[in-house]
């Protein structure tokens, strides 16, 4: 079993829809967890972290942690054809402190 | 504010040669970390330099070294290179507290190995 798995990809979705990015992990003791975005050729960006379960909204974006369910998601409210990117899921194990962990990745295309 | 910078941007090797690579943290980070990303793959932990000392290390051979100076930037070296170590290396700095370690990303240097 990966220690981090991404929704396999790619994912299309229409301009002005939601967009919905699954990550599950294998280490319940897992402490942070953090989506980035990685455009092509380009290094990878933070958007969001989230420490504890329940949801995290930041403008468009919406995390969401269940650490019983082992899995975060990343939702992105009215996609935009800017959203079009390779969203990465990382976690930091509790025993590896500042190691990042990273999922696959899942390729996200928004058409207009 | 400067974010986090690495040089160079690209770099072209062969086999069995030594690459230095070099990362400055963003201001008021203190902690580097290198990752190594090959193609459709997500980054992957080599180590981590807090204090001028590696903290961590991921599952990466001896080849691969880094250093950390007193003014937080770091070095990453590659000794006799593979073919198989042509990737983006990306730095990323942070300034752990707490338990929480956000990490935030350079531009990355390509590598390839011929």
């Amino acid at each position: 079993q990966k220690e981090v798995e991404q929704n396999s990809g790619p994912l299309s979705v229409p301009e002005g829809a939601i967009a919905s990015l699954n990550c599950t992990y294998s280490d319940r003791g897992s402490q942070s967890f953090f989506w980035y975005r990685q455009y092509s050729g380009k290094s990878p960006e933070l958007i969001m972290f989230i420490y504890s379960n329940g949801d995290k909204e930041d403008g468009r974006f919406t995390a969401q942690l269940n650490k019983a369910s082992q899995y975060v998601s990343l939702l992105i409210r009215d996609s935009q054809p800017s959203d079009s990117a390779t969203y990465l899921c990382a976690v930091s194990p509790r025993t590896s402190y500042g190691k990042l962990t990273f999922g696959q990745g899942t390729i996200l295309t928004v058409h207009p | 504010d400067a974010g986090v910078t690495q040089s160079p941007t690209h770099l072209i090797k062969t086999r069995g040669q030594q690459v230095t690579l070099r990362c400055s943290p963003k201001s008021g980070h203190d902690t580097v970390s290198w990752y190594q990303q090959a193609l459709g793959q997500g980054p992957q932990f080599i180590f981590q330099y807090y204090e001028e000392e590696e903290r961590q290390r991921g599952n990466f051979p001896d080849r691969f070294s880094g250093h950390q100076f007193p003014n937080y930037s770091s070095e990453l070296n590659v000794n006799a290179l593979l073919l198989g170590d042509s990737a983006l290396y990306l730095c990323a700095s942070s300034t752990p507290r707490r338990g929480r370690d956000t990490q935030y990303f350079g531009p990355g240097t390509r590598l390839t190995v011929l």
